[in-house]
């Protein structure tokens, strides 16, 4: 089925542990985001890719790195996980056509950091 | 950053109740969009709007792009028990950062005991 892909579903890290997360659409969509979802805080923007091979900082940038692999894949980073980045991550992707464009969602990735 | 207020922030629900929520912004926006979020799922488009004043209806669920370009509303009419969730407004303003939606808290919609 056409959409977005997130692996893992589930993750458990220790304090200081380095992990990638991965995200692929198939639905030539240019631009892809990350998001991080808290309790009460909605969903908060992490880093997007407006198109491919390039990548832009959104609300909460810190403690992670992302890599627009090619026009398919966009990954999310953590260098050195903190229990602050326990979350639920979500990542987007549309294609930016003048102003009628909603965003789909992956279905997510649980990442608890102990 | 410019924000987005949802409310209410969470509702309670009897099978067969009308449900309203909203959410305002202090900017004018061109775009209004209505998502809603199942348990271990992600956000799924509802209703997008992209006139002001334009009304979309899909199925029981009607939502508004208001009139000063500064708030939507979405109803939901005979609620079921399927209609449980979070709830979010997103919206594009003009002069936005690239483009990017700006979303709301969300309504966490859940049964009355």
């Amino acid at each position: 089925n056409a959409g977005v892909t997130q692996t893992p579903k589930f993750q458990v890290l220790k304090t200081g542990q380095s992990m990638t997360l991965q995200c692929a659409q198939d639905m030539n969509h240019n631009s892809m985001y990350w998001y991080r979802q808290d309790p009460g805080m909605g969903l908060r923007l992490i880093y997007y890719s407006a198109s491919e091979g390039t990548t832009d900082k959104g609300e909460v940038p810190n403690g992670y790195n992302v890599s627009r692999l090619n026009k398919r894949e966009f990954s999310l980073r953590l260098e050195s996980a903190a229990p602050s980045q326990t979350s639920v991550y979500f990542c987007a992707s549309t294609n930016r056509q003048g102003q009628n464009y909603g965003y789909t969602f992956g279905s997510g990735t649980r990442l608890t950091v102990v | 950053g410019q924000q987005l207020n949802q409310s209410p922030q969470s509702m309670f629900i009897q099978e067969g109740e009308d449900v309203s929520m909203n959410c305002t912004s202090s900017s004018i926006f061109n775009t209004w969009l209505w998502y809603k979020q199942d348990p271990g799922e992600g956000p799924v488009l509802l209703i997008a709007l992209y006139k002001a004043g334009e009304l979309t209806s899909n199925g029981r669920l009607t939502a508004q792009f208001g009139i000063t370009r500064k708030d939507s509303f979405l109803n939901i009419s005979a609620s079921i028990p399927s209609d449980v969730g979070i709830y979010f407004c997103a919206g594009r303003y003009y002069g936005g950062s690239q483009g990017n939606l700006i979303f709301g808290k969300g309504t966490k919609l859940s049964v009355k005991p």
